[in-house]
Formats: C-alpha cells, sequence, structure tokens
C-alpha cells in the first residue's frame, strides 16, 4: 500500500463548478498535512496546512479525518487558474527528523 | 517566492559521466532536500540536509551524493549517469523541517 494515496484523475470540470479531492495515508501517527498545488512544467508550491478543525482560504477549504486518515480538498467557484496537479503531503517524523511524503497528484483541468 | 534558484535548468548527458547539479538559497533556511520527479511515483526524497556538513539519504539514494559546505548552496552528484537518472530534480529548503519551498528545477536527460 502506497504511504500517500491520491485518485489520479483527471477531473475535467466545467468554470464555476465545485469539486472535491481526498487522500488517504497509511501512517496514524503522521503529523501534519498539506496541500501543494503544481503547474505543468513547473515546481510544486504550497497551498494550504491542513488543520484537525478544517480551513478555508477564499474558495479553497481543506479537511482532516484523523479516524480514517484521510484528507480532502475542496475547490468552489472553480477558476481557468485552477487548472493544475494538486499533490496530498503528509509529514512524519523518521529518525529524528521530519519527511514529507507525497502522493502522486490528482490533474484537475477547468473547462471554459 | 522563496529565494531558491537551481542550475543548470537543463541538461543532456551521456551514461557514465558525472553530474553535478547545485540548489542555492538566500533564505538562510537550515533544511535542504533534494528530490526526483518522475511519472507515477510523485516526488521521491533523494538526500537532505539540517545543517552545513550535515546530511542523510533519503529513499533513493542509490547512485547519488550530496555536499553541503555553505548554508546556503546544496549540491547533488551523480557520480556515474545511468539513463535510470533521467528525471526532473527539484530542491527544496525548509526553516524547520516542515513547509517546504521549491526551486523551478532541473531537467536532466542521460542518453
Amino acid at each position: 500500500r502506497k504511504e500517500v494515496e491520491q485518485d489520479p484523475g483527471p477531473f475535467n470540470v466545467p468554470e464555476g463548478a465545485t469539486v472535491a479531492f481526498n487522500c488517504t495515508y497509511s501512517n496514524s501517527a503522521s503529523q501534519s498535512f498539506f496541500w501543494y498545488r503544481q503547474d505543468c512544467r513547473k515546481e510544486p508550491k504550497l497551498l494550504m496546512s491542513v488543520y484537525s478543525s478544517g480551513n478555508e482560504d477564499g474558495r479553497f477549504t481543506a479537511q482532516l479525518n484523523r479516524a480514517s486518515q484521510y484528507i480532502s480538498l475542496l475547490i468552489r467557484d472553480s477558476k481557468l487558474s485552477d487548472s493544475a496537479t494538486y499533490l496530498c503531503v503528509v509529514n512524519d517524523m523518521v529518525l529524528g527528523n521530519e519527511k514529507l511524503t507525497f502522493g502522486t497528484g490528482t490533474r484537475l483541468t477547468i473547462i471554459p | 517566492d522563496a529565494g531558491i534558484t537551481q542550475s543548470p535548468r537543463h541538461k543532456v548527458t551521456e551514461t557514465g559521466t558525472p553530474v553535478t547539479l547545485r540548489c542555492h538559497q538566500t533564505e538562510n533556511h537550515r533544511y535542504m532536500y533534494w528530490y526526483r520527479q518522475d511519472p507515477g511515483h510523485g516526488l521521491r526524497l533523494i538526500h537532505y540536509s539540517y545543517g552545513v556538513k550535515d546530511t542523510d539519504k533519503g529513499e533513493v539514494s542509490d547512485g547519488y551524493s550530496v555536499s553541503r559546505s555553505k548554508t546556503e548552496d546544496f549540491l547533488l552528484t551523480l557520480e556515474s549517469a545511468t539513463s535510470s537518472q533521467t528525471s526532473v530534480y527539484f530542491c527544496a529548503i525548509s526553516p524547520a523541517s516542515y513547509e517546504q519551498y521549491f526551486g523551478p528545477g532541473t531537467r536532466l536527460t542521460v542518453t
């Protein structure tokens, strides 16, 4: 089983729609969680951290369910500029140092 | 944007040659990382550094070595490049080993 699993997509969604991605992780001791965004042929960029109580940043909402070990990202009122690959990232402590484990990403295309 | 650059941005090299990639930061962050990204695998950690001269292996370290003689520079060396090392290489930095900020990447092709 992969440490971090995501549906690879692609998700093709009309502009203005709401889209949600889920991600599951295998290590129940994982400490922190993030969503990164990666545009084609570019570097990953931090989109938002995911907190236990859930958090919102404009049109983006992230949720964490520790009991079921999954993380979600909701995008409302999607824009053409939201087209990208979204990476789910989990932070674990390994030998005293923190280590990020990346999912393979979910590809999103917003259709005009 | 975090002050992080990578050089070269693109490189084509032949099998068996040594290759060194450079990561340079202006943020004075303690932690630096080298990843490779391949289709179907996501980002995989090669090596990381938690201070000058302090480095450790990641999950795919075979065939790679690193050095960090200054806070701002982290070098990745492919000792004898193989075709399986054709990839996109990303450097990342972090002030405290959680949120990481990535450089623009180096596209390496080994022929």
